[in-house]
């Protein structure tokens, strides 16, 4: 596609339900990144995909936190049993390879709020 | 953990005047890169400067990289309304899984 797409733009929910969030990157591109932003804040890292795999899990908040991709394309993250603490917007990048060297391409984030 | 740390955290400034932000870092890094966020969403790429590097220009935008001192400058020369936004720098660490570690950034504001 011409941009990296998110989907939905807005999601609210109420604690403890299940979100998924979406994103299609740039088409070619290898490198798929997930990150938070909390209100007024700088974004916090939680996880990224070469093709398919995932070699760094680390930055995902809780173990309520997944996130695939299938396909080397579309991405998810899976929250399960929301919390208040989990409203924030969720940015996802990609890149035509891996984020060192080139730059990052970010979609328009889907803001979570959990009521 | 967050590596960049700009400065000031907020900048008001009139329409045609220079803005300057500030980057610290903290470990050794490949490059360091300047993104732009309008409204908290989606940022945009504005330059990339390479560990080699001392300077760089974009434009209206002037880096500067000084490796000794863990630092980047980003420069706006003759500012308009439509700068309005915050900057973050981000860090690509030498070494590690970690990508770009962004830092809290500056919101400007330019007033016309």
């Amino acid at each position: 596609g011409a941009g990296v797409s998110q989907s939905p733009s807005n999601k609210v929910t109420e604690k403890g339900k299940d979100v998924e969030l979406r994103c299609d990157p740039i088409s070619g591109h290898t490198a798929l990144y997930w990150y938070r932003q909390s209100l007024g804040q700088g974004l916090e890292f939680l996880i990224y995909f070469q093709g398919n795999s995932a070699p760094d899990k680390s930055g995902l908040p809780s173990d309520r936190f997944s996130a695939e991709r299938t396909g080397g394309s579309v991405s998810t993250l899976t929250i399960q049993r929301t919390q208040q603490e989990d409203s924030a917007v969720y940015l996802c990048a990609s890149s035509s390879s891996y984020f060192r060297d080139t730059e990052a391409f970010f979609g328009q984030g889907t803001r979570l709020t959990v009521v | 953990s967050q590596q960049g740390e700009e400065d000031p955290q907020a900048l008001s400034i009139q329409e045609g005047e220079n803005a300057t932000m500030n980057c610290s870092y903290k470990t050794s890094i490949n490059n360091l890169q300047w993104y732009r966020q309008n409204s908290g969403r989606g940022l945009v790429h504005l330059i990339l400067i390479r560990s080699n590097e001392r300077e760089k220009h974009s434009g209206r935008l002037r880096v500067t990289l000084d490796t000794s001192k863990k630092s980047s400058s980003l420069l706006i020369t003759a500012s308009r309304a439509a700068d309005t936004a915050s900057y973050f720098c981000a860090t690509a660490p030498y070494s590690g899984n970690t990508p770009l570690v962004f830092g809290k950034g500056t919101r400007l504001s330019v007033i016309a």
